[in-house]
C-alpha cells in the first residue's frame, strides 16, 4: 500500500505559469520533506514541515513556496517556473527529522 | 559541511555479486541509508543501518560500516537484471537536513 503518494506523477507547464504539485501520506508522520531532484543528481532540499512549522532552506529560491494544510497533505508551490525548474520533484516523511526518511514516487515537471 | 562520496558506476555480470561503495566526513551520524531509484521512479529505501552497528544483513543485502574509516558498503548477493537502478547513499546526522552522495549507476549484465 502506498504510503507517500504524489499527484500527478507527470506535469508538464508553460514557462512562467504557476504550477501546484501536491503529496499525502498514510502514515501520520510530522516531518513532510520537498526535494528537487535534477537528471544525473543527488536530491536536494528545498524545504520540510516540522507539524506546521515551516523551514527553508538557505539556497531554495523564492520562486518555491509551500503550504501544509494538515498533517496528511503538503503542496509545492512554484510561482513562475522556469527552464532551470524542469526536475523531479520527491516529496518524503518522517516521523521526527532524526528518522528514517519514506520517499513518495515523484513527480517529473516539464517546463515548455 | 558533511560529504558523501560514491564511485559513479559499476558494472557487475547476473548473478555475481554487486559492492557498492560510500564514504562519508561526519563523524556524529546517526543513520546511514541506502536508497535504490529506478529510471523515472522516486527513491525506494532499501535498508539501514544504525551508527552503532558494524553490519546488517536482510535477505541478499549486507551493509557493512567501518566507522573508523567513515566507509559504508552495500553488498547485494546473486545481483539479477532487475537490480539495475542508481544507488544513493545517505547520511542522516541529529536533525541535520539528510546529506545524498551522488549515486552509483549498476548495470546488471545478462
Amino acid at each position: 500500500d502506498a504510503m507517500v503518494i504524489q499527484n500527478p506523477r507527470y506535469q508538464v507547464t508553460q514557462f512562467g505559469k504557476p504550477v501546484t504539485l501536491s503529496c499525502s501520506q498514510t502514515l501520520n508522520h510530522n516531518v513532510m520533506y520537498w526535494y528537487q531532484q535534477k537528471s544525473s543528481q543527488a536530491p536536494k532540499l528545498l524545504f520540510h514541515y516540522y507539524d506546521k512549522d515551516f523551514n527553508n532552506e538557505a539556497d531554495t529560491p523564492d520562486n518555491f513556496q509551500s503550504r501544509r494544510p494538515n498533517t496528511s497533505f503538503c503542496f509545492l508551490d512554484i510561482r513562475s517556473p522556469g527552464l532551470g525548474d524542469a526536475a523531479m520533484y520527491l516529496c518524503a516523511t518522517s516521523r521526527a527529522t532524526g528518522e528514517i526518511r519514506y520517499f513518495g514516487p515523484g513527480t517529473r515537471l516539464t517546463v515548455t | 559541511g558533511e560529504d558523501v562520496e560514491q564511485s559513479l558506476f559499476l558494472s557487475v555480470r547476473e548473478g555475481d555479486s554487486s559492492v557498492i561503495n560510500c564514504t562519508y566526513t561526519d563523524s556524529s551520524s546517526t543513520y546511514l541509508y541506502w536508497y535504490k531509484q529506478e529510471p523515472g521512479a522516486g527513491l525506494q529505501l532499501l535498508t539501514y543501518i544504525f551508527s552503532n552497528m558494524d553490519m546488517k544483513q536482510d535477505q541478499r543485502l549486507t551493509v557493512l560500516l567501518n566507522k573508523k574509516d567513515k566507509h559504508l558498503s552495500l553488498r547485494i548477493a546473486d545481483t539479477q537484471t532487475g537490480d539495475s537502478a542508481i544507488y544513493f547513499c545517505a547520511d542522516l546526522t541529529g536533525n541535520t537536513p539528510l546529506v545524498f552522495g551522488k549515486g552509483t549507476r549498476l548495470s546488471v549484465i545478462a
